[in-house]
């Protein structure tokens, strides 16, 4: 089975600022897929960032980047330049590439940012 | 991305009586569709995976009578809840899922009274 663990159930950032949100993962398998996902107060899920497990090269996407260590089985994401609207609360999910595709999610990192 | 759509966004109904939520993939066939529930502050939780044409398969401990699941296109999947009860009381999310790609819809709030 596969878990996907958060450990900062909240987080805070000045506007501006960068802020990493950690993410770990377990898996046996070699081919998978990580992402994080935004949750605004609509509760809509929204793909911030995509990694397939293959590519050395980190995922980034504008302000967002990730920290991907295969073997440390870490999977960290950056937020460059924060602004008000990335307040939300973010997942970190874990999908094989076989096994049906479904989603195994961490508990969440709560984001807030400060003026 | 593709657009999913879940249809009622919310609902309030009595204890006892069936409520039922629909999951539509607006552009785009889903052979997949996967069924979240979402407790407040709480993660994501997989309730069942279904394919168009076959039996939905359901998580361990998620009750299959009494959380009916079809999938009778690529386009709609339907989450009946049966007799629910006030803990079935949570925010429903189905996630489209195409060849490579999954579309989250906008979830359902259902609170049983």
């Amino acid at each position: 089975a596969q878990t996907v663990t958060q450990s900062q159930p909240e987080m805070s950032v000045q506007e501006a600022e960068t802020v990493t949100l950690s993410c770990t993962y377990d898996t046996s398998e070699s081919d998978y897929y990580l992402f994080w996902y935004k949750q605004p107060p609509s509760r809509q899920m929204i793909l911030v960032i995509r990694q397939e497990a293959y590519k050395q090269q980190n995922a980034t996407e504008n302000r967002f980047s990730v920290n991907f260590q295969k073997a440390a089985k870490s999977f960290s994401l950056k937020i460059s330049d924060s602004q008000l609207g990335d307040a939300a609360m973010y997942f970190c999910a874990l999908r094989l590439t076989g096994g049906g595709n479904k989603l195994t999610f961490g508990t969440g990192t709560q984001l807030k940012v400060e003026l | 991305g593709a657009v999913v759509s879940q249809h009622p966004s919310w609902v309030i109904c009595k204890s006892g009586t069936s409520v039922k939520i629909e999951c539509r993939s607006l552009d785009f066939q889903a052979t997949t569709m996967f069924w979240y529930r979402q407790f407040p502050k709480q993660s994501l939780m997989l309730m069942a995976t279904s394919n168009e044409g076959s039996k939905a398969t359901y998580e361990q401990g998620v009750e299959k009578d009494k959380f009916l699941i079809n999938h009778a296109s690529l386009t709609l999947s339907t989450l009946t809840v049966t007799s629910a009860h006030p803990e079935d009381s949570s925010f429903y999310i189905c996630v489209a899922g195409g060849k490579n790609e999954q579309f989250f819809g906008p979830g359902t709030r259902l609170t049983v009274l």
